[in-house]
């Protein structure tokens, strides 16, 4: 099973400033998900963009997906210092399969 | 009460003993997961269920054995210790199929073995 690869695999803004973090890989999926984790806690699900779908938001969230290029980016705008976390993709390949987490981006927004 | 509850939320044992980590949930999912995290790693899919009769391995299962007592719950053992197992494990459960919501994880089990 394929893991996304998420980069940078660092980043740190200043608050108010927008954050980009992408991820890619390789073979088809049903759906993408993005979850965020602040230190040491449990992933938290932040939103679910599906193979047929380009754009999504939900609140200073916007993903994409680009299925031609098999990769999707994270924006988080006005980024707060509430926004420090590790960031996850994860690709969901449908049916019976099993989701896949990539690494991770660190994000430190600086108050 | 959290949707996915997970026991202990500390642990440290000693090489060679056997050791349950339990999870339940609220949430009504059909399938639930274990993983377990370490730096640099991500996390990593130890077994997974995708009902209370269906018990498949992950790509780490060596080491580990699972059991689903009920829908709720899915407990995750480890036979006999070793410090290689030290990590932070997390249960996490799903929508047959995956809904909008994704998956719900649990606050995580910080595993020490010494």
């Amino acid at each position: 099973s394929q893991q996304g690869e998420e980069d940078p695999q660092a980043l740190s803004i200043q608050e108010g400033e927008n954050a980009t973090m992408n991820c890619s890989y390789k073979t088809s999926i049903n759906n993408l998900q993005w979850y965020r984790q602040n230190s040491g806690r449990g992933l938290v699900h932040l939103i679910l963009i599906r193979s047929n779908e380009r754009e999504k938001h939900s609140g200073r969230l916007r993903v994409t997906l680009d299925t031609s290029k098999k990769s999707s980016s994270l924006l988080i705008t006005a980024s707060r210092a509430a926004d420090t976390a590790s960031y996850f993709c994860a690709l969901d390949p449908g049916g019976y399969q099993k989701v896949t987490f990539g690494i991770g981006t660190k994000l430190q927004v600086i108050p | 009460d959290a949707d996915v509850t997970q026991t202990p939320r500390n642990r440290i044992t000693k090489t060679g003993k056997r050791i349950m980590l339990e999870c339940s949930q609220t949430k009504g999912h059909d399938r639930m997961y274990w993983y377990r995290q370490d730096p640099g790693l991500g996390l990593r899919l130890i077994y997974y269920s995708f009902d209370v009769k269906d018990i498949n391995k992950g790509e780490i299962s060596d080491g580990y054995s699972v059991s689903r007592q009920a829908q709720a719950k899915f407990s995750l053992s480890l036979e006999s210790a070793i410090p290689n197992q030290t990590a932070l494990y997390f249960c996490a459960t799903s929508d047959k199929p995956t809904g909008a919501g994704g998956y719900t994880f649990g606050s995580g089990t910080r595993l020490t073995v010494v």
